[in-house]
């Protein structure tokens, strides 16, 4: 049972235009949730993050979108630069971060120039 | 402040062989969790480590364990390697159980 889905294996973009990452969840005690990127051979680093009691958060280029109600979340990175090229996980956890983070599988996001 | 180290990077045994991945916390840091990575699972907890005791554990057979030592360091072991255990294992250090993770760079594992 897959708590936390990204839908979209890959997305392609063009420089300079919007990349929007989704990420849907089941699990209705999710309060905190989290971006992380992730390039070949690299660990996953972290990107930005929201709390439940937000509906949006931005740092710079990247905004983070939760709606509770519909159980998603997206990630809006404007505008994107082939450097953002890489694998995108959406992850969750409950109780104010103090449970384990359940990830999805991760969207590849390419950037053409 | 240097990152989350872990050693080796790479690694490679045979079934049944038992392996021990180590990993150094940010300085400061307290909570250390590891997670598997294969293609078709995605990233997959698989235990939390706070001030030497395990927090959480995840949904992993009694082959996966791990510790925790004093200065913050832990280690996994996985006994008995079975084909099936080839993995990216990332480990991430928080400051405290309820912040930002923060991971290493992973150490890749194949088991022939």
């Amino acid at each position: 049972d897959q708590q936390v889905k990204q839908n979209s294996p890959s997305l392609s973009v063009q420089e300079g235009r919007i990349s929007i990452l989704n990420c849907d969840y089941t699990n209705s005690m999710f309060d905190y949730f989290l971006w992380y990127k992730k390039y070949p051979a690299e660990g996953p680093t972290f990107l930005i993050s929201i709390s439940s009691i937000k509906d949006k958060n931005e740092d710079g280029r990247f905004t983070v979108f939760l709606n509770k109600s519909a159980k998603h979340l997206s990630l809006h990175i404007v505008p994107s630069q082939p450097g953002d090229s890489a694998v995108y996980f959406c992850a969750a956890s409950h109780n104010s971060g103090n449970t384990p983070l359940v990830f999805g599988k991760g969207t590849r996001l390419s950037v053409i120039a | 402040k240097a990152g989350v180290t872990q050693t080796p990077r790479y690694l490679i045994k045979t079934r049944g062989q038992q392996v021990t991945l180590s990993c150094s916390p940010i300085s400061g840091h307290r909570s250390v969790s590891w997670y598997q990575q294969t293609p078709g699972q995605g990233l997959q907890f698989l235990f939390e480590y706070f001030s030497e005791t395990q927090r959480n554990k995840g949904n992993f057979p009694g082959r996966f364990s791990g510790r925790q030592f004093s200065n913050s360091r832990s280690e996994m072991n996985v006994s008995t390697l079975e084909l099936g255990d080839s993995a990216l294992y990332l480990c991430a250090s928080s400051a405290h159980r309820s912040d930002t993770q923060y991971f290493g760079p992973g150490t890749r594992l194949t088991v022939l």
